[in-house]
C-alpha cells in the first residue's frame, strides 16, 4: 500500500533563517505531488505541485521554493523566511495516471517562525 | 481557473441533527468534487467523494449531492454524534487539471 511521509512535524525557526521540508511518498510510481499551506484557522492553499522530476508548477508567488529531485520525494525550500510563512504545511499525493484519483496527505509540518 | 466557495464557515448542531454544508464551483468542466474531514492538528482526511456521472452518493450517515447545472455540491451528515465535530473542505477538479481546488473550509461543532 501506498505511505506518505512528511518531516519535521514541527518546527520553529528565526525570521530570515532558512528551510528545508522534505516528502516522500512509497508504493507508487510517478506520483503528481503537491504542497499546501494552512494559515491557522485558514483553508488549503495550494502553493506548487509536480507531475514529474524536475517538473515543478507554482501557484503563489512568495518566496518559497519547491524542487523534486527524485521521483517520490518532494521538497518545499526558503533561503529567508519571513513571518508570514507561519503555517501548517502539508505535502499530498495522487497517483500520476489519472488527473481525478483521491489525494492523500502527509501529517504536516506546523512551522512557526519567530 | 476553477474556484470554490463553501459556506457556512461555523455550524453548530444538537447531537443527532443533521448537517448539512454546502459548496459551489465555477468551472463547468470540472467533475471530481471530493470532501475532507479535519481535526484538530490533524491531516485532512477524504471521507466521500463524488464524480460528475453521478448525482448522490452515500456512505452510512454521510452522502454528498451534486447538482450540475447549478454548480453545487453538498455534504450531508446524519445522526451527527460529537466525533463528527471537525473542520471540513470541499474541493473540485477539472478533468485535464492536476490542481484539486479547496473551499474555505466548515468548522462543525455538534453539541452532546
Amino acid at each position: 500500500s501506498q505511505t506518505i511521509h512528511q518531516w519535521p512535524a514541527t518546527l520553529v525557526q528565526p525570521v530570515g533563517s532558512p528551510l528545508s521540508l522534505e516528502c516522500t511518498v512509497e508504493g507508487t510510481s510517478n506520483p503528481n505531488l503537491y504542497w499546501y499551506r494552512q494559515a491557522a484557522g485558514r483553508g488549503l492553499q495550494l502553493l506548487f505541485y509536480s507531475v514529474g522530476i524536475g517538473q515543478i508548477s507554482s501557484e503563489v508567488p512568495q518566496n518559497l521554493s519547491a524542487s523534486r529531485p527524485q521521483d517520490r520525494q518532494f521538497i518545499l525550500s526558503s533561503k529567508k523566511l519571513l513571518l508570514s510563512d507561519s503555517g501548517f504545511y502539508l505535502c499530498a499525493w495522487r497517483e500520476g495516471i489519472a488527473t481525478n484519483e483521491k489525494l492523500f496527505f502527509g501529517s504536516g509540518t506546523q512551522l512557526s517562525v519567530l | 481557473g476553477e474556484n470554490v466557495e463553501q459556506h457556512p464557515s461555523t455550524l453548530s448542531v444538537q447531537e443527532g441533527d443533521s448537517a448539512v454544508i454546502k459548496c459551489t464551483y465555477s468551472d463547468s468542466a470540472s467533475n471530481y468534487f471530493p470532501w475532507y474531514k479535519q481535526e484538530l492538528g490533524k491531516r485532512p482526511q477524504l471521507i466521500i467523494d463524488i464524480r460528475s456521472n453521478v448525482g448522490e452518493k452515500k456512505d452510512q450517515r454521510i452522502a454528498v449531492t451534486l447538482n450540475k447545472t447549478a454548480k453545487h455540491f453538498s455534504l450531508h451528515i446524519t445522526e451527527t454524534q460529537p466525533e463528527d465535530s471537525a473542520v471540513y473542505f470541499c474541493a473540485a477538479s477539472g478533468p485535464s487539471s492536476y490542481k484539486l481546488i479547496f473551499g474555505s473550509g466548515t468548522r462543525l461543532l455538534v453539541r452532546p
